[in-house]
């Protein structure tokens, strides 16, 4: 139990235009689902924490308007990452809350702007 | 706020040996702790948490143990395999919080 899927795993796009990152909870309901950033060799780095029905908070110094964050239902939350830039390629990991804190990853997705 | 130290950076054994992570903490009110396994270009993997009611877990090859005093908490391998290489990230929160991760533990196990 406790899988999270996140597509895509690898994306490539053009700079200016936006991508759309899935986030799902196979086999349960997550009210809150996280959104890390993780760039190579460091660790992982909070950019918002995203609660079913209601607007993400945002880490300080996370552009909201630039990663908006959609969580319209239990098991899925979506990042879009608006009017992508080169500095924005990174490695993207969504994660899915279960009770009493504990999380589980999906296996990220890698952005490519070129 | 929290602020989560983890060393040595980087860690290389023998096959067979024991390989320790050690992690501080700097929030006395954190109240969970969970180790993550990192393998390349995938997402991290809960490999074992442990809560401040408890001093120590265990699950096969791999403990936790936990010393609220001195706020810090430690992941033991023992008998480690090529397959055990990874990255290795301890994290802290409280209560139904975020996770604050440490820096992470590059694990090299050499056959």
């Amino acid at each position: 139990g406790a899988v999270v899927s996140q597509h895509p795993s690898w994306v490539i796009c053009k700079s200016g235009t936006s991508v759309k990152i899935e986030c799902r909870s196979l086999d349960f309901q997550a009210t809150t689902m996280f959104w890390y950033r993780q760039f190579p060799k460091q660790s992982l780095m909070l950019m918002a924490t995203s609660n079913e029905g209601s607007k993400a908070t945002y880490e300080q110094g996370v552009e909201k308007d630039k990663f908006l964050i959609n969580h319209a239902s239990l098991t899925l939350s979506t990042l879009t990452v608006t009017s992508a830039h080169p500095e924005d390629s990174s490695f993207y990991i969504c994660s899915a809350g279960r009770q009493k804190n504990i999380q589980y990853f999906g296996a990220g997705t890698r952005l490519s702007v070129l | 706020g929290e602020n989560v130290e983890q060393h040595p950076s980087t860690l290389s054994v023998q096959e067979g040996d024991s390989a320790v992570i050690k992690c501080t903490y700097s929030d006395s009110a954190s109240n969970y702790f969970p180790w993550y396994k990192q393998e390349l270009g995938k997402g991290p993997q809960l490999i074992i948490d442990i809560r401040s009611n408890v001093g120590e877990k265990k699950d096969q090859r791999i403990a936790v143990t936990l010393n609220k005093t001195a706020k810090h908490f430690s992941l033991h391998i023992t008998e480690t395999q090529p397959e055990d290489s990874a990255v290795y990230f301890c994290a802290a929160s409280i209560g139904t919080d975020k996770l604050i991760f440490g820096t992470g533990t590059r694990l090299q196990v050499f056959p």
